[in-house]
């Protein structure tokens, strides 16, 4: 079946530094690929999606890219702030209303 | 103000209660979804329905029961056969691939 892979936790970095996350997918179909964020005591928030290879995902300074050929989405930042701490799920969505398919997070911590 | 709304924010259950975790929505969507969360853990699917009157067991489903009776609303009930239901549990909605996610409800055990 459909699985996520994304990179273990937890991520410690300096405010200012550049942010990789790893996420790798393994589908039968053409999913479409996600990244949620969720802040301390919250729900999931969507930070950024990709419906089709090749397709750039970018919000608030991250940016994603759908790389079919690697199966990959790794989510990138160029200089991430305190407030970026958080945990970070990489997701796919295959066809229909079936759920999607998450990762099981990469905890950020972003120190002054 | 559209979206999605869980309630109560927190819940106590004592020992052998029933407790209903409400999730409404008014983003006209059909497809409605509930997921468990344990500390420093990630999602797990509990149950989803994809339209109304219709909803299927997910993951971990023992010990949980779920209705669909209205598109707006899902709500999920924690039976006492959940023995260890202490967690956050978030509901999601979802149009066409994108999934969009309620605050969520702590459950807390007396």
């Amino acid at each position: 079946g459909d699985s996520v892979t994304q990179m273990e936790g937890p991520v410690t970095l300096s405010e200012e530094a550049f942010l990789t996350i790893n996420c790798t997918y393994t589908a039968t179909g053409y999913p479409s690929l996600f990244w949620y964020v969720q802040y301390p005591g919250e729900g999931l928030q969507l930070l950024l999606k990709a419906t089709k290879a090749d397709d750039k995902g970018s919000n608030k300074g991250f940016e994603a890219t759908y790389r079919k050929e690697t199966t990959s989405f790794h989510l990138e930042k160029g200089s991430v702030q305190v407030s970026d701490s958080a945990v970070y799920f990489c997701a796919l969505s295959d066809q229909g209303n079936t759920p999607l398919v998450f990762g099981k997070g990469t905890r950020l911590s972003v120190i002054a | 103000d559209g979206g999605i709304t869980q309630s109560p924010k927190y819940l106590f259950r004592k020992e052998g209660q029933n407790v209903t975790l409400s999730c409404e929505q008014n983003l006209n969507h059909d497809a409605m979804y509930w997921y468990r969360q344990d500390p420093g853990q990630g999602l797990r699917l509990i149950y989803y329905s994809q339209i109304v009157n219709d909803f299927q067991k997910g993951d971990i489903a023992e010990g949980y029961s779920v209705s669909r009776e209205k598109k707006e609303s899902f709500p999920l009930t924690v039976t006492s056969a959940q023995k260890n239901p202490t967690a956050f549990y978030l509901c999601a909605s979802r149009i066409q691939e994108t999934q969009y996610f309620g605050p969520g409800t702590r459950l807390l055990v007396l």
